[in-house]
């Protein structure tokens, strides 16, 4: 059965914190996706990687960055959480046309 | 501009409606199109893809593509409360493999 891993359902963080979100796909999948899902925006795509070591900016990537050491680990890290941060964070992993889906890490900065 | 728009609703019917979920896009190179649904507090499940143009029909769900418009639509035709979901529509291309966008989101709720 196909299995996206967050490890982290909810997590509670103050302002200026570093943060490590971490996802494990056990598919063998080449591309790996961090969103983050907020009401009324959808999911927003922060960063991608299409191989170990390799990744791309999504359309906000600001404040964040990423690391896929490991084709099956891709890890999203907040430099210095800020208020503005607090969302719910779903990883993806796709090999053709699904992708599949965590259950999402809820992030609150306070 | 958003590369994909999807009204957020909420939309709410009764049992046994038949229900038009809808998405326009910009980016024409988007070649797959793709449909999810989200039940509370799980991620997104995909429910149909469609490449390209056309139609795909899978039990009481239909999703058409019409390219010339950048209009993509899914109809679930007899409405159960067990369709109650947020739906979000998804594009990817060129490739299969890609950056893969999804729009805000429709939530649905189904009456009984």
């Amino acid at each position: 059965d196909v299995k996206v891993t967050q490890s982290s359902r909810y997590l509670v963080k103050r302002t200026g914190e570093k943060v490590f979100l971490e996802c494990v796909q056990d598919m063998d999948h080449e591309n790996m996706f961090w969103y983050r899902q907020d009401p009324g925006l959808g999911l927003r795509l922060i960063y991608f990687s299409y191989d170990v070591k390799m990744k791309e900016k999504g359309d906000i990537p600001e404040g964040y960055s990423v690391s896929r050491e490991k084709k099956e680990r891709f890890s999203l890290i907040l430099e210095s959480a800020s208020t503005n941060q607090t969302s719910m964070y779903l990883c993806a992993s796709r090999t053709g046309i699904a992708a599949y889906f965590g259950s999402g890490t809820r992030l609150t900065v306070v | 501009q958003k590369e994909v728009e999807q009204d957020p609703g909420p939309l709410s019917v009764p049992e046994g409606a038949i229900v038009s979920l809808n998405c326009t896009y910009s980016n024409s190179a988007f070649q797959y199109f793709m449909w999810y649904r989200q039940y509370s507090r799980k991620g997104p499940e995909l429910l149909m893809y469609t490449y390209s143009s056309g139609n795909k029909e899978d039990g009481r769900f239909t999703a058409q593509v019409d390219k010339s418009s950048k209009y993509i639509s899914l109809f679930i035709r007899d409405s159960q409360p067990s369709d109650s979901a947020t739906y979000l529509c998804a594009m990817s291309g060129p490739g299969n493999t890609g950056k893969l966008i999804f729009g805000q989101g429709t939530t649905l709720q189904v009456k009984p």
